[in-house]
């Protein structure tokens, strides 16, 4: 079945480390985007890419960073810049002038202790 | 900031009908109405989406008024498992980056 996997599900890492957290769908979508969400907030916008090889910064962008080198993959980087890194972690996809919405992975819940 | 205006909870008596209201006054004539729910923990899942007609699917249906500045979402016989916090986006395409805000906190009991 095609969907978009996010993993780990956890992850626990120590203040000052980078971390990656790892996207990939199999829906042949074109554009990919990844979202913090923080308890009891909305979801809000840390990079998308719209076609391989490029990116875009989202709102929240400081402390993060992306690379697109495969249509499939779109992984995300938390750096020891980011000053509040404990947070859950959505990536999402869609197509090029597709109309049905997103597709949302399920999730990764970071945890920097 | 977000396009949309939504109440922050509500609560449905399971069985009864669920509707969710959204403001978005400022909805150009060319953007979308998008609905999405978030089950506590989950990633969000795309319900249904709209222009002007209303909209119905097997999840819900979505009455958008004549002047666009408005849109209801309906779960028509809601049950504990549509317990979720649900999001209205409005969004030229999905391939717009949209934004989310808070959203509705639907409970539903029962």
């Amino acid at each position: 079945d095609g969907g978009i996997t996010q993993s780990p599900k956890y992850l626990f890492r120590k203040e000052g480390q980078n971390v990656t957290l790892s996207c990939e769908q199999n829906l042949n979508h074109d554009a990919m985007y990844w979202y913090r969400q923080d308890p009891g907030q909305g979801l809000r916008l840390i990079y998308y890419s719209q076609i391989v090889n490029d990116f875009q910064k989202g709102d929240i962008a400081e402390g993060y960073s992306v690379s697109r080198e495969k249509k499939e993959s779109f992984p995300l980087t938390v750096t020891s810049a980011q000053k509040n890194p404990t947070a859950f972690y959505l990536c999402a996809s869609t197509k090029t002038g597709g109309l049905n919405g997103y597709t949302f992975g399920s999730g990764t819940r970071l945890t920097v202790v | 900031d977000a396009k949309t205006t939504q109440p922050p909870s509500m609560d449905c008596a399971e069985g009864r009908a669920a509707n969710l209201p959204c403001n978005h006054s400022t909805i150009s004539g060319n953007e979308y109405v998008y609905w999405y729910r978030q089950i506590h923990s989950q990633g969000p899942q795309y319900i249904i989406h709209g222009l002007k007609n209303n909209e119905t699917n097997e999840m819900a249906s979505l009455i958008i008024t004549e002047d666009r500045k408005s849109s209801t979402l309906i779960l028509p016989h809601a049950t504990l498992r549509d317990t979720a916090v649900y999001y209205c986006i409005v969004s030229k395409t999905s391939y717009d980056k949209v934004i989310f805000g808070p959203g509705t906190s639907l409970s539903v009991i029962p």
